[in-house]
């Protein structure tokens, strides 16, 4: 069981949809972050909230929008994808420099 | 240059051998470091963390050289169950920050065999 908890598991969405990805943890860690990895590839970060502020974004495409509405939530919305952008999207979570906490993940397919 | 190789494998070892897994990190800034495991189509689980002194955790020992920049795994008597994908993992904190960017070397995959 993980204690950081990722909707919807699977989606899959036309390059028109607007949809969101949803993290949610209750461990009270103060950082969030969004990683993505594609097949046979590690993950690769893609945003990182400190105290509920975006503190890194590693020049992710204005496509995928993070929003953190408080410290228990993080969602990433993504409008007009491209199927290159298909991939697992993995959330976590952490407090100071202890390891991260990874939820399950939401596969996602651009069509 | 990738701040964290690893050599991706894969090894395929029969039960109960000794596989050992290395990795070599390019900032010497680097704080923390870490060995993940990802199954496949899962999310990666921590393995343990990794100190200078080394330790040890059951089956599991990591080291850590910082002098070379150097990270290692020992797997002893391998399980079928230790099959998966192993990932080192280098914490770099952003200068005047707590706050952390984790590197994650490609994964070396393991099959262990009855």
């Amino acid at each position: 069981d993980t204690e950081v908890t990722q909707t919807p598991k699977h989606l899959v969405m036309g390059m028109t949809n607007k949809k969101s990805l949803k993290c949610e943890q209750h461990m009270g860690h103060r950082a969030m972050y969004w990683y993505k990895q594609k097949a046979k590839k590690p993950p690769e970060l893609m945003f990182v909230y400190s105290y509920e502020k975006l503190s890194i974004n590693e020049s992710v495409p204005s496509r995928f929008s993070p929003e953190c509405p408080n410290s228990s939530l993080l969602n990433l919305h993504l409008h007009a994808l491209q199927p290159e952008d298909s991939a697992l999207y993995l959330c976590a979570s952490s407090q100071d420099s202890s390891p991260l906490h990874f939820g399950n993940g939401t596969r996602l397919t651009v069509t | 240059r990738k701040e964290v190789e690893q050599d991706p494998g894969p090894f395929n070892v029969p039960e109960g051998a000794t596989v050992a897994f290395n990795c070599t990190y390019s900032n010497s800034a680097s704080q923390s470091f870490f060995w993940y495991r990802q199954d496949c189509r899962k999310e990666p689980k921590l393995l343990m963390s990794v100190y200078s002194s080394g330790n040890e955790d059951g089956r599991f020992t990591a080291q850590l050289n910082r002098a070379s920049q150097y990270i290692s795994l020992l797997i002893r008597d391998s399980k079928l169950s230790d099959s998966a994908t192993y990932l080192c993992v280098v914490n770099i904190y952003d200068r005047g920050s707590t706050l952390g960017r984790l590197y994650f070397g490609r994964g070396t995959q393991l099959t262990v065999w009855p």
